[in-house]
């Protein structure tokens, strides 16, 4: 059964960073592109970044490029976020999925999220 | 940019009937598209990929139909746990960057 838990949110400052953890199981981790999705309070998906199975390429859109930074340790079979110069419109539920495959075209499995809180 | 539109934002049916749900993408995307559940407190799940492949585990009364920019997911006969927020999702070709719709909500 493919299992993602995401750890690592929380409250932090405007300006602040934080590092989101997502540890799978279930699957064979370095064969699957993994992305990050997140949701605002009462709003709607918003994809964040992807990366490929290998971890040798990234995906951001343009909104994201710059602060956040997503990366992957095969050995561990752990996606990471890290989340810098944050605003108080980057509160959000932080979601991680798998891919359906090397580069993913759908999210075919997600976690139950990580809540961050960007406030003074 | 592709952009998706998903209308209606609100579909008030009864269990028992028929949910048509649309989404329009702003430029052909083949049949690059895929729709998720989300029920109320709980993460998104996977309905159906390529824009008509039912995902596993889905029970057969959600379809998906369309290509190009217009597409429909359907469930045949609503039961109570399908009242929920529905999202469409395309990811580009190059660079590989995902759209998602802003949702229709099916409400009893």
């Amino acid at each position: 059964e493919v299992q993602l838990l995401e750890s690592g949110g929380g409250l932090v400052q405007p300006g602040g960073s934080l590092r989101l953890s997502c540890t799978a199981s279930g699957f064979t981790f370095s064969s699957y592109a993994m992305t990050w999705v997140r949701q605002a309070p009462g709003q709607g998906l918003e994809w964040v970044s992807g990366i490929t199975g290998s971890g040798g390429n990234t995906y951001y859109p343009d909104s994201m490029r710059g602060r956040f930074v997503i990366s992957r340790d095969n050995s561990k079979n752990t996606l990471y976020l890290e989340l810098n110069s944050l605003r108080v419109d980057d509160t959000a539920m932080y979601y991680c999925a798998k891919g359906d495959s090397g580069i993913a075209t759908s999210a075919t499995h997600w976690g139950h999220g990580t809540l961050v809180t960007v406030s003074s | 940019e592709i952009v998706l539109t998903q209308s209606p934002a609100t579909l008030s049916l009864s269990p028992g009937e028929r949910a048509t749900l649309s989404c329009r993408a702003s430029q052909n995307i083949y049949s690059s598209l895929a729709w998720y559940q989300q029920r109320r407190g709980q993460a998104p799940r996977l309905l159906i990929y390529d824009a008509s492949h039912t995902a596993t585990g889905i029970p057969a009364r959600f379809s998906g139909s369309g290509s190009g920019t217009d597409f429909t997911l359907t469930i045949s006969s609503l039961e109570p746990e399908d009242f929920a927020v529905y999202y469409c999702q395309h990811r580009s070709s190059w660079p590989p960057t995902w759209t998602f719709g802003q949702g229709t909500k099916v409400e009893v």
